[in-house]
């Protein structure tokens, strides 16, 4: 079945670095599909890709699908205490339409 | 007000015993997910359900059971068979199945 697999599965960083999570799809997706859960809440939907090598940006984080749209990363720049969380990936194939998520990356953050 | 809703958010139950957890939505969304989160971990699928009336087992289905009478309600019966039950249950609901979730609080389930 399909897999959708992220690393790291763990980032600490100092505040102010950038941190970047990769997510990658054994099947190719009809679209990849961003989460950030807080500690102790539920996961919170961030953004939505669609198109082959799309990229979009949310003030500090910004987000690609890459062209095979089997892969995407999501960078943050200068990276602050609010950014503390699990990031999920998720998305689901073209031949079904199961949601897949990624097992998350978790960022701590140092001030 | 619009969104998901899971209840209890905190579930205590002794082994052995069938538990039952709430999630409703009034967002008119066709799909709902149950998900399990073990500390530290991703979501795991349980069942889904893309409309009433109609649900499929996910990833890990043994041990659960859940029902879609309505649009609005899609709980979930955690059973005595299922090996170990102490998890976060989450909820989510969908406009379409493969459209963007919307997750409730979630329940923490110990079996004591």
């Amino acid at each position: 079945g399909q897999q959708v697999m992220q690393i790291p599965q763990y980032q600490h960083v100092q505040e102010g670095e950038d941190f970047t999570t990769y997510c990658n799809s054994s099947t190719t997706l009809s679209n990849i599909q961003w989460y950030k859960q807080r500690p102790g809440g539920h996961p919170v939907f961030l953004i939505q890709l669609v198109k082959s090598g799309e990229v979009k940006k949310q003030k500090r984080l910004t987000f690609q699908f890459g062209e095979a749209k089997k892969n995407s990363s999501l960078h943050i720049t200068a990276t602050q205490t609010t950014d503390v969380g699990t990031y999920f990936c998720a998305g689901p194939p073209y031949n079904n339409n199961d949601m897949r998520f990624g097992a998350g990356t978790r960022l701590t953050v140092k001030p | 007000d619009g969104g998901i809703t899971q209840s209890p958010k905190y579930l205590f139950r002794k082994e052995g015993q069938n538990v039952t957890l709430s999630c409703e939505q009034n967002l008119n969304h066709d799909a709902m997910y149950w998900y399990r989160q073990d500390p530290g971990q991703g979501l795991r699928l349980i069942y889904y359900s893309q409309i009433v009336n109609d649900f499929q087992k996910g990833d890990i289905a043994e041990g659960y059971s859940v029902s879609r009478e309505k649009k609005e309600s899609f709980p979930l019966t955690v059973t005595s068979a299922q090996k170990n039950p102490t998890a976060f249950y989450l909820c989510a609901s969908s406009p379409r199945q493969e459209g963007t979730q919307y997750f409730g609080p979630g329940t923490r389930l110990t079996v004591l």
